[in-house]
């Protein structure tokens, strides 16, 4: 299993709304990122686990919380975002944050939309 | 730090053609190569690598990529495309020692003609 799932695909959220985006993978990695991706445009990362620790994050606003309950889940919380904050939100894993084993794979993505 | 251009934003293309998109970096240390494909309204997807060893590197979907240090690029080729293959590609770098913090192109895309 090569996969990494990301739930709702879609979502629509109100500036003062609080909603979550999930993240799981089942290849035993140990490192899991957060990504987001403006209309054509490159991935921007956000934050970086490793070993269900926060190792990197990459300067981002409170309104995004991040956290990671187990080795496999990854979840990203919405709190009074803004409509710049609409992007594509991509989930990533590898098998380590460093080395040869830190290759990439990639969820669909959660299409965020804030109005 | 490591930053990465890919010389075209759009490559328009004739199906069945050879394709060559363009990727240069630059870095002060060693670094590992990625090519990834990200079709409309979907995550990216690995084509290749580069970590070491052989610089020419072939992948996925009959894409291959060579690496050459000396002129720090790693151009992304296909001897012939096919119509599935239109698609966003973006040409990244990541440091080989310490945590790997992918760093993108800003992407080109390809567009094939029948």
């Amino acid at each position: 299993d090569t996969e990494v799932t990301q739930t709702p695909k879609h979502l629509v959220m109100g500036m003062t709304n609080k909603k979550s985006l999930k993240c799981e993978q089942h290849m035993g990695h140990r490192a899991m990122y957060w990504y987001k991706q403006k209309a054509k445009k490159p991935p921007e990362l956000m934050f970086v686990y490793s070993y269900e620790k926060l190792s990197i994050n990459e300067s981002v606003p409170s309104r995004f919380s991040p956290e990671c309950p187990n080795s496999s889940l990854l979840n990203l919380h919405l709190h009074a975002l803004q409509p710049e904050d609409s992007a594509l939100y991509l989930c990533a894993s590898s098998q380590e944050l460093a080395g040869a084993g830190a290759e990439q794979y990639f969820g669909p993505g959660t299409r965020l939309t804030v109005t | 730090a490591q930053s990465v251009t890919q010389l075209d934003s759009q490559v328009p293309v004739f199906e069945e053609a050879p394709v060559e998109l363009r990727c240069n970096y630059s870095s002060s240390v060693s670094v590992y190569l990625f090519w990834y494909v990200q079709y409309p309204n979907q995550g990216l997807q690995l084509l290749l690598k580069y970590l070491s060893g052989s610089t020419l590197v072939k992948g996925i979907n009959g894409f291959e990529a060579e690496f050459n240090k000396s002129q720090t690029s790693f151009h992304l080729r296909k001897p012939s495309v096919h119509i599935s293959d239109t698609a966003e590609y973006f040409c990244a770098v990541s440091r080989a020692q310490g945590a790997q913090k992918l760093v993108f192109g800003q992407g080109t895309r390809l567009t094939i003609n029948p």
